[in-house]
C-alpha cells in the first residue's frame, strides 16, 4: 500500500528555519517525480516544489531562494528545508507523488496527511 | 503562469442530484486537466486525470470531459459522501495551477 507520512512541522518565529519530510512506504520514491504542495488555513492549494526523478528540481516564485528540495532515496524520504519563514508561509504542507510528469509539472495520484506550519511571533 | 477558475465557487444541492462543475484555463492545455476532492481535514484526493480518466476506485458516478481550456466534472448521482471541495489542476505547463475550489453543500 502506497503512504506517505510527512513530518517536521510546528510553531517558528518570522525569520526562522523549519525542516519537513516526507517518508514514502509502499513504492520506491527515487524513481517518481515528488512533490509539495501547501494550503493556508481555508483557502485553496498552491504548488511549492517539485523534485523530478532525475534530479532536477522546481520552485514556486513566492519560494525561491529560501526552500529547497532534496531526497534522500536511500531513506525513501523527501525533504523541504524552509528558511526566511514568512507569515505568508503558514500552512498545511503536503507531500504528493506525481504521475504523467512533463518537467516540474504533473497530477498527483497519493498524498500525505498533511504538516502544519505555522509562522507567527 | 496558466489560471485555472472554477464555477460555480459554490453549490448547493441534494442527495440524487446531477451536479456539474467547470474549470477554465487561461490558455490551452490539452488533455492535462486533473480533478480533486478534499473533504474537511483530509488530503486531496485524485478523482479524475487527463481530463476523463479514472483513478482506481473513484466510483463510477464522476466523470470528466473537455479539451483545451473547457472542462467539466460531473456527477451523475449525488451520495452523502460526495459533499466535499473539488478542485481541477493543469499538468500541461510548470508551474502547476489549481483552481480556486468548489464547495459542494448539502441542500
Amino acid at each position: 500500500e502506497v503512504q506517505l507520512l510527512e513530518s517536521g512541522g510546528g510553531l517558528v518565529q518570522p525569520g526562522g528555519s523549519l525542516r519537513l519530510s516526507c517518508i514514502a512506504s509502499g513504492f520506491t520514491s527515487s524513481t517518481y517525480t515528488m512533490t509539495w504542495v501547501r494550503q493556508a488555513p481555508g483557502k485553496g492549494l498552491d504548488w511549492v516544489s517539485t523534485s523530478d526523478y532525475s534530479g532536477g528540481t522546481y520552485y514556486a516564485d513566492s519560494v525561491k531562494g529560501r526552500f529547497t528540495i532534496s531526497r534522500d532515496n536511500a531513506k525513501n524520504t523527501l525533504y523541504l528545508q524552509m528558511n526566511s519563514l514568512r507569515a505568508e508561509d503558514t500552512a498545511i504542507y503536503y507531500c504528493a507523488r506525481g504521475r504523467g510528469c512533463s518537467g516540474g509539472t504533473c497530477y498527483f495520484d497519493y498524498w500525505g496527511q498533511g504538516n502544519m506550519v505555522t509562522v507567527s511571533s | 503562469d496558466i489560471q485555472m477558475t472554477q464555477s460555480p465557487s459554490s453549490l448547493s444541492a441534494s442527495v440524487g442530484d446531477r451536479v456539474t462543475i467547470t474549470c477554465r484555463a487561461s490558455q490551452s492545455v490539452a488533455n492535462c486537466l486533473n480533478w480533486y476532492q478534499q473533504k474537511p481535514g483530509e488530503a486531496p484526493k485524485l478523482l479524475i486525470y487527463a481530463a476523463s480518466s479514472f483513478q482506481s476506485g473513484v466510483p463510477s458516478r464522476f466523470s470528466g470531459s473537455g479539451y483545451g481550456t473547457d472542462f467539466t466534472l460531473t456527477i451523475s448521482s449525488l451520495q452523502p459522501e460526495d459533499f466535499a471541495t473539488y478542485y481541477c489542476q493543469q499538468s500541461y505547463r510548470t508551474p502547476p495551477t489549481f483552481g480556486q475550489g468548489t464547495n459542494l453543500e448539502i441542500k
